[in-house]
């Protein structure tokens, strides 16, 4: 596609559920990278894949916070057990092996634990 | 640690004039700096970046500016534009660190006609 697409938009989930968000990353892109943020703040890396591997997941605030790439392409991240504390928007980006620092954000997943 | 900082929330410019956003960075580590914009209810846009080996880098209306060792850098948009209202995030990378961005918390921008 065009550009880095995100779904849902918008997710609301009871305190407790678990929710998977999907990211689709510009085509032919290697690097994969999620980050959350909160109101009012900027983005904060969560984790990063490199074709399929997960090469950093430093920033995963807690083991309740999952993150696949499975073939290289789409990703999928996954929280269980949701707190009220996940409430942010999740955003996913992608860059090139040339552009090596430049990363393309998609619009974001907003997540609302009630 | 906020390792990459704007202290400026918000800022406020007259179309046409030039609007300055400024940021600051603690870690020494980072070789790499980007600028991006932000509109309400989309992600992030990568506006500009520049490499440590450089202090100016210019895209058309945009320049940002590198002081190493004042570890400072700004974003310069000349003339400003209704459309430059937005919110702009300074970001800072590294070799090892992965590719991983560190941003700062953002400045809104507001051009008044």
């Amino acid at each position: 596609g065009a550009g880095v697409s995100q779904s849902p938009r918008y997710k609301v989930a009871k305190r407790g559920q678990d929710v998977a968000l999907r990211c689709d990353p510009i085509s032919g892109h290697v690097s994969l990278f999620w980050y959350q943020q909160a109101l009012g703040q900027g983005p904060e890396f969560l984790t990063y894949f490199q074709n399929e591997a997960q090469l950093d997941k430093s920033g995963l605030p807690s083991d309740r916070f999952f993150a696949e790439r499975p073939e290289g392409s789409v990703s999928t991240l996954k929280i269980q057990r949701t707190q009220q504390e996940d409430s942010a928007v999740y955003l996913c980006a992608s860059s090139s092996r040339t552009g090596f620092y430049e990363q393309y954000f998609g619009p974001g997943t907003r997540l609302t634990v009630t | 640690d906020q390792q990459v900082k704007q202290n400026s929330p918000s800022l406020s410019v007259q179309e046409g004039r030039i609007s300055i956003l400024n940021c600051d960075y603690t870690n020494s580590m980072f070789d790499y700096f980007l600028w991006y914009k932000k509109y309400p209810a989309e992600g992030p846009t990568f506006l500009i970046s520049i490499s440590s080996i450089k202090d100016k880098n210019e895209d058309g209306r945009f320049t940002v500016f590198l002081n190493k060792s004042a570890k400072h850098l700004s974003l310069h948009i000349v003339p400003s534009q209704p459309g430059d209202s937005a919110v702009y995030f300074c970001a800072a990378s590294w070799l090892q660190g992965a590719q991983k961005l560190v941003f700062g918390q953002g400045t809104r921008l507001t051009i008044n006609p």
